[in-house]
């Protein structure tokens, strides 16, 4: 069954540094999102991007972060100066259309910002 | 913007019997509703969802049903087993994919 892979597992960055997250998508679908999930907090949404621009983002989702999908399968999200409150567990998810709704997730990358 | 309130936070139930999550949500205009399974080290999978139009779902052992007027859906499982254990996210959302989470119910299947 297809699935989403995020890379890596685990990060761990000092603050202040910069941190790219991968994924990969399932592979004929189209839109793509970023949700995180600090610990004990609920999930929440940062980003959704279609045909190579963002389509929607949250509050959260400052100038330090930026998403990219920089050739046919990867699709990243940037922080440029991670903060300690940047630390939580990222998800990557994606989509066939936005009518069909049903995202599909990956393991996540926990980040960890000392 | 949408809100979404999740208990009990802990269920623990006796294999066999049944467990039920139940969700509150704010926003009138959502129109879908899916329910997330977590197991440990892995992202959430999607079990079930329902749309506003649909009052009742059911798939095996799981069903969820909507409320729209009391603004609350449930998700019911029934015959547990053991490998039901888990956290389960209610989440809902309107057309644009942005979902609401609510914050996850840890439930325990007691053999």
């Amino acid at each position: 069954e297809p699935e989403v892979t995020q890379t890596p597992s685990h990060q761990v960055t000092q603050m202040g540094q910069e941190v790219i997250l991968r994924c990969v998508p399932i592979s004929n679908h189209l839109y793509f999102y970023w949700y995180r999930q600090i610990l004990g907090q609920k999930v929440e949404f940062l980003v959704s991007f279609y045909n190579n621009e963002i389509s929607e983002k949250s509050e959260i989702f400052d100038d330090q972060f930026s998403v990219e999908r920089p050739d046919g399968s990867n699709f990243t999200l940037k922080i440029r100066s991670t903060k300690l409150e940047d630390s939580a567990m990222y998800f990557c998810a994606s989509s066939q259309d936005s009518l069909n709704e049903k995202l599909f997730f990956g393991s996540g990358t926990q980040l960890s910002v000392l | 913007g949408e809100n979404v309130e999740q208990h009990p936070s802990t269920l623990s139930v006796q294999e066999g019997d049944s467990a039920v999550i139940k969700c509150t949500y704010s926003d009138s205009a959502s129109n879908y509703f899916p329910w997330y399974k977590q197991e440990l080290g892995k992202g959430p999978q999607l079990i079930i969802d329902i749309r506003s139009n649909v009052g009742e779902k059911k798939d095996q052992r799981i069903a969820v049903t909507l409320n729209k007027t009391a603004k609350h859906f449930s998700l019911h499982i029934t015959e547990t087993q053991p490998e039901d254990s888990a956290v389960y996210f209610c989440a809902a959302g309107y057309g644009n994919n942005r979902l609401a989470f609510g914050k996850g119910n840890q439930v325990v299947v007691i053999p």
